[in-house]
């Protein structure tokens, strides 16, 4: 069935600096990806999203690339900031999975001053 | 628009107990989805409803839950009996349609302590 892998955590940085978190998925088809953020005591909310392969989607300075060839949709940030810290969430929906979103494990992000 | 609706907030009950835990999905749309989140198990889908009609209940660990969507506006999730292990954050979700390329919309979650 489709699934979701990404980097463990936590991961702790200094304010400015870069922030790469990687996500790799199985699934049949053709599925979109997305990631979502859980801030502390609320639910998730959706960061970006890409619907096909190539797509880069883009949101408050985080951006991520579709990667169909190497089934890929690493998340980076060029400068983090304090307001940054959460948990993130790779997912993906798809036709074949029966249009369920799954969830990776999530990486909780802490972002020093 | 309210957003995805969930009460109560936190519940606290005792092992044994009946718990109902309630969900207003954004209103048009017409998925929707009830995860649990814990530390040790992250976020599992439960169950997932679309057009009211439980299209997978797969997740649904075992007879002591039950989830309801009696209308497109209000779902219920039911644990009956309640164990100290279902201590967990319930997250309701909803989606606008059942195609791949729209996001959920979670709630602020439902605290369940069972002691």
């Amino acid at each position: 069935g489709d699934s979701v892998t990404q980097m463990e955590g936590p991961v702790t940085l200094s304010e400015e600096a870069c922030l790469t978190i990687n996500c790799t998925y199985t699934a049949t088809g053709y599925p979109s990806l997305f990631w979502y953020v859980q801030y502390p005591g609320e639910g998730l909310q959706l960061l970006l999203k890409a619907t096909k392969a190539d797509d880069k989607g883009s949101n408050k300075g985080f951006e991520a690339t579709y990667r169909k060839e190497t089934t890929s949709f690493h998340l980076e940030k060029g400068s983090v900031q304090v307001s940054d810290s959460a948990v993130y969430f790779c997912a993906l929906r798809s036709r074949d999975g029966g249009f369920k979103t799954i969830f990776g494990a999530g990486t909780r992000l802490f972002v020093k001053a | 628009d309210a957003g995805v609706i969930q009460s109560p907030r936190h519940e606290v009950t005792e092992m044994g107990q009946e718990v109902t835990l309630r969900c207003k999905p954004i209103s048009g749309h017409n998925s929707l989805f009830w995860y649990r989140q814990t530390m040790m198990r992250g976020l599992e889908l439960l169950i997932y409803f679309n057009n009211n009609v439980p299209i997978d209940d797969s997740g649904m660990p075992e007879d002591r839950f039950s989830a309801k969507m009696p209308n497109a506006s209000f779902s219920t999730l039911k644990i009956q009996p309640s164990e100290p292990r279902d201590s967990a954050v319930y997250f309701c979700a909803s989606s606008p349609d059942s195609t791949v390329n729209t996001e959920a919309f979670f709630g602020q979650g439902t605290r369940l302590t069972v002691v």
